[in-house]
């Protein structure tokens, strides 16, 4: 079935770096762009990056770009987010989720379950 | 950036009670809105898209209406599942890709 599915996630000191993965499965990955969304404990949702289908166009939020990076593998149906400098606003639930088609109109229809990102020392 | 106002943040209701969100935008936005649930501990789900248009799977007691800056999320009759948090979302002028801050419907 479709589904996506976040692993990496952990406990980390602040300054540190972490790897986040997500794989896809069920549909055809190669032809949508996909996101990470993050959600800090009893907070809303905050969306973090964006890369296109093909992974040539990249976008980030305010927050960590500079610090943050969002790849895919279209061959093994895998997106990434590499963390570096982690801060303690960093702690969240990270979801990656499908966007569509167009990566600057998303639409997001399909979620993975999160993973627990805890930036502490 | 698009900001997304919600209102009210949290409400109070009874099952089979008429529950209605708001959910406020900076700049006009077509009708590029779109709604989610969120229950404890899980991943959001996609109610409405476009403002108005049900996601497949969704009971019909959910609508959306709205266009430009002023939107609505509608639960015609509150069910005893549909105790969750709301979030709408822009996709307008993005990136960046930016949510309300939630409305919180508990138990009366």
């Amino acid at each position: 079935q479709v589904q996506l599915v976040e692993s990496g996630g952990g406990v980390v000191q602040p300054g540190r770096s972490l790897r986040l993965s997500c794989a896809a499965s069920g549909f055809t990955f190669s032809n949508f762009a996909m996101h990470w969304v993050r959600q800090a404990p009893g907070k809303g949702l905050e969306w973090v990056a964006v890369i296109s289908f093909d992974g040539t166009n990249k976008y980030y939020s305010d927050s960590v770009r500079g610090r943050f990076t969002i790849s895919r593998d279209n061959s093994m149906n895998m997106l990434y987010l590499q963390m570096n400098s982690l801060r303690g606003d960093d702690t969240a639930v990270y979801y990656c989720a499908n966007g569509g088609g167009n990566y600057v109109a998303p639409i997001f229809g399909m979620w993975g379950q999160g993973t627990l990102v805890t930036v502490s020392s | 950036d698009i900001q997304m106002t919600q209102s009210p943040s949290s409400l109070s209701a009874s099952v089979g009670d008429r529950v209605t969100i708001t959910c406020r935008a900076s700049q006009s936005i077509s009708t590029r809105l779109n709604w989610y649930q969120q229950k404890p501990g899980k991943a959001p789900s996609l109610l409405i898209y476009g403002a108005s248009s049900l996601q497949s799977g969704v009971p019909s007691r959910f609508s959306g209406s709205g266009a430009g800056t002023d939107f609505t999320l509608t639960i015609s009759s509150l069910q005893p599942e549909d105790f969750a948090i709301y979030y709408c979302q822009q996709s307008y002028s993005t990136p960046p890709v930016t949510f309300g801050g939630g409305t919180k419907v508990e138990i009366k």
